[in-house]
């Protein structure tokens, strides 16, 4: 069965530094991975997702993401954090070789940017 | 052009009735996921239309949850005898599968009381 775990709640760091999401997963046959991001009083819009090719994925406002098949995780990171970076962040796992279209997300990890 | 749209966008109910939540996906996306999303919690998986093929409803919590989707386009998600743990908000997306990227309504906000 697909799971995918954000074994932290909420993420604290300060304006201007490195920021770093956690994500691991679990599936029987190849992950695609995905990160969505949830603004206060807005819908989920999708940031980045690794399909195949490079593990390390950039995709929008400077965020990136790390794919480690050994340690089956998609880290979500960002060089320099910003306050408008504060938002709700969820980890989705698809198994490619399932026949289906079918999402597992993670339980959410709050970013708070402090200024 | 048009997002997902969904409506209504909250909804307050007694326990017991029924509801009816719709959703009206980008245009020309085969793929529809109906998810529910309770207070302080992640993305629950309900429901899953693709094309033509047999929906995905693995994610349904009980017989009480039912969805159906006209061809390509809108989707309602019904909730029969609504009970207060199905206070959530109810998220509907769309997709283009050769894309793997969900579009995401704003949600209804489902309030039994």
């Amino acid at each position: 069965a697909q799971s995918v775990a954000q074994p932290e709640d909420q993420v604290n760091v300060a304006e201007g530094n490195p920021l770093t999401v956690k994500c691991t997963y679990s599936v029987s046959g190849n992950p695609y991975l995905f990160w969505y991001v949830q603004y206060p009083n807005r819908g989920l819009q999708f940031l980045l997702k690794y399909i195949t090719g490079d593990n390390l994925v950039k995709g929008s406002y400077g965020f990136e993401a790390e794919f480690n098949k050994s340690q089956t995780s998609f880290h979500l990171k960002k060089p320099s954090a910003l306050v408008s970076d504060s938002a709700l962040y969820f980890c989705a796992v698809r198994d490619a070789d399932s026949g289906t279209y079918k999402y597992i997300f993670g339980t959410g990890t709050r970013l708070k940017v402090l200024a | 052009g048009a997002g997902v749209s969904q409506s209504p966008s909250n909804k307050v109910t007694e326990k017991g009735k029924d509801v009816e939540l719709r959703c009206d996906p980008i245009s020309g996306h085969t793929a529809l996921y109906w998810y529910r999303q309770r207070l302080g919690q992640g993305l629950e998986f309900l429901i899953y239309f693709q094309g033509n093929s047999a929906p995905d409803k693995s994610g349904l919590p009980s017989d009480r949850f039912s969805a159906e989707r006209t061809g390509e386009s809108v989707s309602t998600l019904t909730i029969q005898r609504t009970q207060q743990e199905d206070s959530a908000v109810y998220l509907c997306a769309s997709s283009l599968v050769t894309r793997d990227i969900q579009y995401f309504g704003a949600g209804t906000r489902l309030s039994v009381l």
